[in-house]
């Protein structure tokens, strides 16, 4: 059974810092490009940025809004994506998703709730 | 920046009827769109892939169709599990975008 489960999730203050990570089973880690999407609350789903699989690199790509606050790293001796998240803004309140990323989401954790305020 | 365009916003609908949502992208993705349901406080799920190709598991009154800039989301005979918000993505070019979702209200 596949399963993705985010945790790090909390309460920040705006202009700090938090770390999430996205523990894998189920599948091979390594095979794919993990992404991460977020939802704030009452709102639609935004992309917040990808990891492609070594095979094609590693690299990453990321949305205008977090670009050069937010790094997406994968360990895939571990089976785990992380998204570092900083200078963090209260705006970036939001559900973060971890998925499975196939050109198409095949696969979602549960979420893990970000909120930043002071 | 690649903009979907969903329609309508909400639905109401009785069970049984028929439900169409469109997906309209500012410019030419060929077929590379797709379709997730998401049911309150759930992870949204994949429902149709690459505009028109079913996903295992996914019941087969869930179909789409379109190319291009045009798709459509039909679920036939809705059932009551169908409420949900429907969302269409893109990942024909960077940034990956989403359409503002669909709210169906089973009546």
């Amino acid at each position: 059974e596949v399963q993705l489960v985010e945790s790090g999730g909390g309460l920040v203050q705006p202009g700090r810092s938090l770390r999430l990570s996205c523990t894998v089973s189920g599948f091979t880690f390594g095979d794919y490009t993990m992404s991460w999407f977020r939802q704030a609350p009452g709102k639609g789903l935004e992309w917040v940025g990808f990891i492609r699989s070594n095979t094609y690199g590693g690299t990453t790509e990321y949305a205008a809004s977090v670009k050069g606050r937010f790094t997406i790293s994968r360990d895939d001796s571990k089976s785990v994506a992380y998204v570092q998240m900083n200078s963090l803004k209260t705006e970036d309140t939001a559900v973060y998703y971890c998925t499975r990323y196939r050109g198409y989401i095949d696969y979602w954790g549960q979420g893990t709730l970000v909120t930043v305020s002071s | 920046e690649i903009v979907l365009t969903q329609s309508p916003d909400f639905q109401s609908v009785t069970p049984k009827e028929k439900v169409t949502i469109t997906c309209r992208a500012s410019q030419s993705i060929g077929s590379s769109l797709h379709w997730y349901q998401q049911k309150p406080d759930q992870s949204p799920k994949l429902l149709i892939k690459s505009a028109s190709q079913s996903v295992s598991g996914v019941p087969s009154r869930f179909s789409g169709s379109g190319s291009g800039t045009d798709f459509t989301l039909t679920i036939n005979s809705l059932e009551a599990e169908d409420a949900a918000a429907y969302y269409c993505h893109q990942s024909g070019s960077l940034p990956l975008t989403f359409g503002g979702g669909t709210k169906v209200e089973i009546k």
